[in-house]
């Protein structure tokens, strides 16, 4: 399997502009977990998914943040409008079904600048 | 707040010796712990994990040990590698396995 797939490596945009970061998990994967990882405070989850179902979107920091996956094999963090404070790595991970020894699979993430 | 501390943000080693990272968690619920390993520019790998009925699991050069009642856990790499060097997570789940809560990474630099 190739893993989790995350498009693009690398975002470069304005602030305002809205900015789509996207997520192929791994085939047969229940969960899809997006996590924001900063200087501060390490790696943040921000929401995740079961079965293409959002169950947990309390760390989602505002209104401006949403997040669809409108299949098993794909899922978009979508940040409109975008600011500086944005500015991260955006991880996706995902998982199989709850379980004793589970663990997340992490895509190589998203770099993302707001300038 | 944070439910999972890492405090110290870098360790130096000489290859060979042993390393050893630190993780505190408030949480008391948690009850499975991991910790990952991240390279630059790439995403984060599992690498040894540890169910709250153990107080320690040995994978290789890698050992990770729980004290639950200083609600604080360790890895120990023996002996370390430069290959080694990179930063590493700890992170900690209660019940629902699958949201994991993590702390904000130590960066281990193992000396040639």
């Amino acid at each position: 399997d190739a893993g989790v797939i995350q498009s693009p490596r690398h975002e470069v945009t304005e602030m305002g502009q809205e900015v789509t970061l996207r997520c192929k998990p791994i085939s047969g994967h229940d969960y899809l977990f997006w996590y924001r990882q900063t200087m501060m405070r390490g790696l943040e989850l921000l929401i995740y998914f079961n079965n293409n179902v959002p169950i947990d979107d309390s760390g989602m920091p505002e209104d401006r943040f949403s997040a669809k996956m409108p299949n098993a094999s794909f899922s978009t963090l979508k940040i409109q409008p975008s600011e500086p404070r944005d500015s991260a790595v955006y991880f996706c991970a995902s998982s199989r079904r709850q379980g004793v020894n589970t663990e997340a699979f992490f895509g190589q993430g998203t770099r993302l600048t707001v300038v | 707040d944070q439910q999972v501390k890492q405090n110290s943000p870098s360790l130096s080693v000489q290859e060979g010796r042993i390393s050893i990272l630190n993780c505190d968690y408030t949480n008391s619920m948690f009850d499975y712990f991991l910790w990952y390993k991240k390279y630059p520019a790439e995403g984060p790998t599992f690498l040894i994990s540890i169910s709250s009925i153990k107080d320690k699991n040995e994978d290789g050069r890698f050992t990770v040990f729980l004290n639950k009642s200083a609600k604080h856990l360790s890895l120990h790499i023996v002996p370390s590698q430069p290959g080694d060097s990179a930063v590493y997570f700890c992170a900690a789940s209660a019940g629902n396995f699958n949201k994991f809560y993590f702390g904000s990474g130590t960066k281990l630099n193992v000396k040639p």
